[in-house]
Order: structure tokens, then C-alpha cells, then sequence
């Protein structure tokens, strides 16, 4: 049975450091195709793909968030990482973690889409 | 980045109805889409992937389809626990993007 689980500081004020963790049980970020990726969704609105990390630690960010993003793993505890830098009240929203996966048949790929998601952290930054 | 243009925003419709959404994207991405199921309060739930493939326990009266860089979501006859806001997302290429969302009412 595969499960997320995030958990954050909940409340943090302008120009801070946000630290999100992401606990997962039912598979490995050491398997070959696995992933975990990170999600935000501020309250009443769309949902935002953040970053993603690999079993062979490739690592893709959204863009738009410039350089504040980094993701991480830690394989033998069966955690992923997120940090966004310099929070200001954009970044108050729903984060989620779930699990991605690339998966390769006979030549054809497919994956990076999120079968199983966290129950989400609440983040709010203000001041 | 590719666009996910999904309509419509918001739905009126009835029980045993057909209900269809639909996401257009801005390039090609093959089969590289999937949607996603989001009740009031809980996380978004896979219904969909590689356009048409039913995700693991999800009903039958869900599908989807694909012609050239337009996708749809059919719900074949509208039950009450389906209400909620769905997603597309586009899988194809970083960074990866999610339709606006439609949100499905009973009428």
C-alpha cells in the first residue's frame, strides 16, 4: 500500500525559508523509474507542479519559481524534500507530495503523471 | 512551457447525465496527458493517464480520448459522488502543467 504524508511549519512570515517533508511508505525512490514530486494549490484555485526528484537523483523544477526551489531525497529513510527560499504571501497554499513514475515497454515510455498523492500540508506565509 | 487550456470552468448538469471536458494544449504532446479528479477538501485522485488508460479502481463511466492536441474526460452517466473539480496535466515535457480546472456541480 503506498502512502504520502507532508508535514511542514504550517505558519512562516516573509522572506523565510519554507522546509517541507515528504514521508512515504510502499515503494523506494532506489527503484529504477520512481519519483516524487511536489504540488501546490493555494486555497480555491488550480493546482501548480513544483519540482520533481528521481531514483538516479534527476532533479526538474518549475521555472517560474527561478532559483528558489530545491528538492531532495533521502532514500533509506523514505523521504523527499522541499525547500522554496524567500517566501512572501504568493507562496500560501495546500503543498502536496505524490509519487511519479517513468515506466519504459517494448521502447515505448510513459509515466510522469501522479498515481498517489499526500493529504496535503497548509502553508502560511505571512507576517 | 505548454499550455493547458481546459473548459469549461464551471458545469450544471444532472444525474444519469453525460457530462464531457475537455483540455486543448498548446503543442503537440502525443499521449502524455492525464486527469485527475479533485473532491471538495481531499487530494486530486488519477482517473486518467496516457489519455485514455483508466487508472486502478476507477469507474467505468469515466474515459478519455484524444483527437490531435485536443483531450476529453467523459463521464458517461453522472453519479452524485462525482462532483468536485477535475484537472488535466500534461506529462509531456518539464515543467509540468495543469489545466485551470472545471468544477462539476449537480443540477
Amino acid at each position: 500500500q503506498v502512502t504520502l504524508k507532508e508535514s511542514g511549519p504550517g505558519i512562516l512570515q516573509p522572506s523565510q525559508t519554507l522546509s517541507l517533508t515528504c514521508t512515504f511508505s510502499g515503494f523506494s525512490l532506489s527503484t529504477y523509474g520512481m519519483g516524487v514530486g511536489w504540488i501546490r494549490q493555494p486555497s480555491g484555485k488550480g493546482l501548480e507542479w513544483l519540482a520533481n526528484i528521481w531514483w538516479d537523483d534527476d532533479k526538474y523544477y518549475n521555472p517560474s519559481l527561478k532559483n528558489r526551489l530545491t528538492i531532495s531525497k533521502d532514500t533509506s529513510n523514505n523521504q523527499a524534500f522541499l525547500k522554496i527560499t524567500n517566501v512572501d504571501t504568493a507562496d500560501t497554499a495546500t503543498y502536496y507530495c505524490a509519487r511519479t513514475e517513468f515506466i519504459t515497454i517494448a521502447a515505448i515510455s510513459t509515466g510522469n503523471w501522479f498515481a498517489y498523492w499526500g493529504q496535503g500540508t497548509l502553508v502560511t506565509v505571512s507576517s | 512551457d505548454i499550455q493547458m487550456t481546459q473548459s469549461p470552468a464551471s458545469l450544471s448538469a444532472s444525474l444519469e447525465e453525460i457530462v464531457t471536458i475537455t483540455c486543448q494544449a498548446s503543442q503537440d504532446i502525443g499521449n502524455w496527458l492525464a486527469w485527475y479528479q479533485q473532491k471538495p477538501g481531499k487530494s486530486p485522485q488519477l482517473l486518467i493517464y496516457d489519455a485514455t488508460s483508466l487508472a486502478d479502481g476507477v469507474p467505468s463511466r469515466f474515459s478519455g480520448s484524444r483527437s490531435g492536441t485536443q483531450y476529453s474526460l467523459k463521464i458517461s452517466r453522472l453519479q452524485v459522488e462525482d462532483i468536485g473539480s477535475y484537472y488535466c496535466q500534461q506529462a509531456h515535457s518539464n515543467p509540468l502543467t495543469f489545466g485551470s480546472g472545471t468544477k462539476l456541480e449537480i443540477k
